[in-house]
């Protein structure tokens, strides 16, 4: 099994549905992160959780919300899905050690809004 | 804030030949410094890192880069490409603050046979 799982792989979904992706790890890292991939733009951070307590926004939370559920999960939502949310979105996690060792990536979850 | 620039959006280049991908970085503190690849389909897979030991440093495949202070760059070289090296590679700074670390746009790169 994968260190970090992201389900669904791919979703096509209609503008103004609520969506949820989902994220697990294996990994035993306290730290979670969500981006969000689109071309020529690299990935950029959309929320991180330091732990099960504490969530914070990235520079792109506008039209997202998160939830860690536990430890290992850490799920992303689209309230009202919108066309330009149309995205490749990785969950990632590390540990305190994450400046010298990087993070995990999960596979991804290319979202389509139509 | 630190940021990152990869100055070249697409490389091409034949099998066997060398792979040169240029990152340059700007930080306000000493940077961590990384690269991932992405082949199609998958997820970001660590390629190497810097952390303030060598300043060259040997990641996997037979990648490695050189950390230059003086003209803050990071570029990522491999003596001879394989048609397995085309993918999409991200250059990461990070200044050691765990919830900032920023990605370059990607260079994407090609190998012809």
């Amino acid at each position: 099994d994968a260190d970090v799982t992201q389900t669904p792989r791919n979703r096509i979904t209609k503008t103004g549905k609520r969506i949820m992706l989902e994220c697990s790890q294996t990994k035993g890292h306290d730290r979670m992160y969500w981006y969000r991939q689109d071309p020529g733009l690299g990935l950029r951070l959309i929320y991180y959780s330091f732990d099960v307590k504490d969530i914070n926004k990235g520079e792109i939370s506008d039209g997202y919300s998160v939830s860690r559920q536990a430890q290992a999960k850490f799920s992303l939502s689209l309230e009202s899905a919108i066309p330009n949310q149309t995205a490749l979105y990785f969950c990632a996690t590390s540990d305190l050690a994450a400046p010298y060792y990087g993070y995990t990536f999960g596979s991804g979850t290319r979202l389509t809004v139509v | 804030a630190q940021s990152v620039t990869q100055l070249d959006s697409h490389v091409s280049v034949s099998e066997g030949t060398p792979v040169l991908l240029r990152c340059n970085y700007s930080s306000s503190y000493s940077p961590s410094l990384f690269w991932y690849v992405q082949h199609p389909n998958k997820g970001l897979q660590l390629l190497l890192k810097y952390t303030s030991a060598a300043t060259l440093v040997k990641g996997i495949n037979g990648f490695e880069a050189e950390f230059k202070k003086s003209e803050t760059s990071f570029h990522l070289t491999k003596p001879s490409a394989h048609m397995s090296d085309a993918a999409e590679y991200f250059c990461v700074v990070s200044d050691g603050n765990n919830n900032d670390m920023r990605f370059g746009a990607g260079t994407r790169l090609t190998v012809k046979p």
